[in-house]
């Protein structure tokens, strides 16, 4: 127990579907990241939020649209996605985006299948 | 550019010792981590450098070079809950983690 909980744990959807993963953290953090996981290839960052505000988007294509409401939560809404898009989305926590030591704490992510 | 190299996949044998290492390059460095990912899991935290030397955390070990752009992750004792990824990661100027492919650990009998 990570102390970060994703939903769904898989998912498929053909590419005209909209759905949208959920990441919650019990962790009282204040930042939340979105990466995109693909085999062999490095954990690649897409969003962050520090404090409920996005501090950076990673060139990600509009058919990912985050949404932070609160510190506890985040949602990745998927629409109109690719086949390569398919791949685990993890998400973490860690007490702020600021200096040094701050270890991110991960969510076990969504495998996400675009048929 | 920034980039994160560490080798694709290492096999051990139970009770051994295994030296996975990282090589960075980055815009300025914050400091260098290092996670191991179980397949289907989170990946988790094991160490943080920030200062050239060793750290010692039970069986696991990290050591940084910063004038070389180099860590490892040392294991001993190896046990077979050891197989996992270790994915090394440096931390640049602006304190973005910067994330190597992993290293697949398979642990032997």
């Amino acid at each position: 127990e990570t102390g970060v909980t994703q939903t769904p744990r898989h998912l498929v959807m053909g590419m005209t579907n909209k759905k949208s993963l959920k990441c919650e953290q019990h962790l009282g953090h204040n930042a939340m990241y979105w990466y995109k996981q693909s085999a062999k290839k490095p954990l690649e960052l897409m969003f962050v939020y520090n404090f409920k505000e996005q501090t950076e988007n990673n060139s990600v294509p509009s058919r990912f649209s985050p949404e932070c409401p609160n510190s506890s939560h985040l949602f990745l809404h998927l629409h109109t996605l690719q086949p390569e898009d398919s791949a685990l989305y993890l998400c973490a926590s860690s007490q702020e985006v600021s200096t040094g030591y701050q270890p991110q704490h991960f969510g076990d992510g969504t495998r996400l299948s675009i048929l | 550019g920034q980039n994160i190299d560490q080798p694709t996949e290492m096999t051990a044998t139970e009770g051994a010792i295994v030296q996975i290492n990282c090589t960075y390059q980055t815009s300025g460095f914050n400091g260098l981590f290092w996670y191991q990912q179980h397949a289907g899991e989170a990946p988790t935290f094991l160490s943080y450098n920030v200062l050239d030397g060793l750290e010692e955390k039970g069986r696991f070990s990290s050591f940084l070079s910063r004038s070389k752009g180099y860590s490892y992750l040392l294991l001993k004792e190896l046990q077979m809950k050891d197989s996992a990824s270790y994915l090394c990661a440096a931390m640049d100027s602006n304190y973005q983690l910067i994330w190597g492919a992993g290293t697949k650990l398979i642990i032997k009998p």
